[in-house]
């Protein structure tokens, strides 16, 4: 079946400390990835979108790599800042044909000014 | 551009009661899902539709949950007799196409059910 692991339950972090969140993935083939972000109160919000053709993505400062090799999807940024605060979700779309989004279980990111 | 509109925002309902949600997509999106969000599961699939018709029911819970879609402005997700296993968050969102695309979300409708 399709599956997303996120294991980082919960991210704590100082304003510009650097963000690493772990996001790997099981397909068959080659899925489409995003990061997705959602903020209290509001749905999810696509961060960045990720295929095989292009391989990298980045938003806002926020950077993303499909590595087909280890079927990771790892989210980074350099430099946190309060307002990044917020729950992060990866996202597998399969090339099945089938467009149901896919979750992870979520990363709450907590930035301390 | 309003976004995906679901109403109500909050709805809280007695054991056994029945509730409907109900999602307005964006113009000119073709497709519509549904998922459920709880702290314990996450985010879950539960429909989808294009054009209006029913695609996927593979996440809905087959005796009490339904979802359809009568017109192109709006979707509704009907669950009768309502248990408090129930209580969720229901997200509506659309795209433009049926495809590997952005889906945009809506804020949620969070069912209570006491």
């Amino acid at each position: 079946g399709n599956s997303v692991t996120q294991m980082q339950g919960q991210v704590t972090l100082s304003e510009e400390e650097f963000l690493f969140i772990n996001c790997t993935y099981s397909t068959t083939g080659y899925p489409t990835l995003f990061w997705y972000v959602q903020y209290p109160g509001e749905g999810p919000q696509l961060l960045l979108k990720v295929t095989t053709a292009n391989n990298k993505g980045s938003s806002r400062g926020f950077e993303a790599t499909y590595d087909k090799g280890t079927t990771s999807f790892h989210l980074q940024k350099a430099s946190v800042q309060e307002s990044d605060s917020a729950v992060y979700y990866c996202v597998l779309v399969p090339n099945t044909g089938n467009y149901k989004y896919v979750f992870g279980a979520g990363t709450r990111l907590k930035v301390i000014a | 551009n309003a976004g995906v509109i679901q109403t109500p925002r909050h709805k809280v309902t007695g054991k056994g009661q029945e509730a409907t949600l109900w999602c307005e997509p964006i113009s000119g999106h073709s497709a519509v899902f549904w998922y459920r969000q709880t702290i314990v599961q996450g985010l879950e699939f539960l429909t989808y539709f294009r054009n209006q018709a029913p695609i996927d029911d593979s996440g809905m819970p087959k005796e009490r949950f339904s979802a359809q879609m009568p017109n192109q402005s709006h979707s509704t997700l009907k669950i009768q007799s309502t248990q408090p296993q129930d209580s969720a968050v229901y997200l509506c969102a659309s795209s433009l196409e049926l495809g590997p695309y952005e889906q945009y979300f809506g804020p949620g409708t969070r069912l209570t059910v006491l």
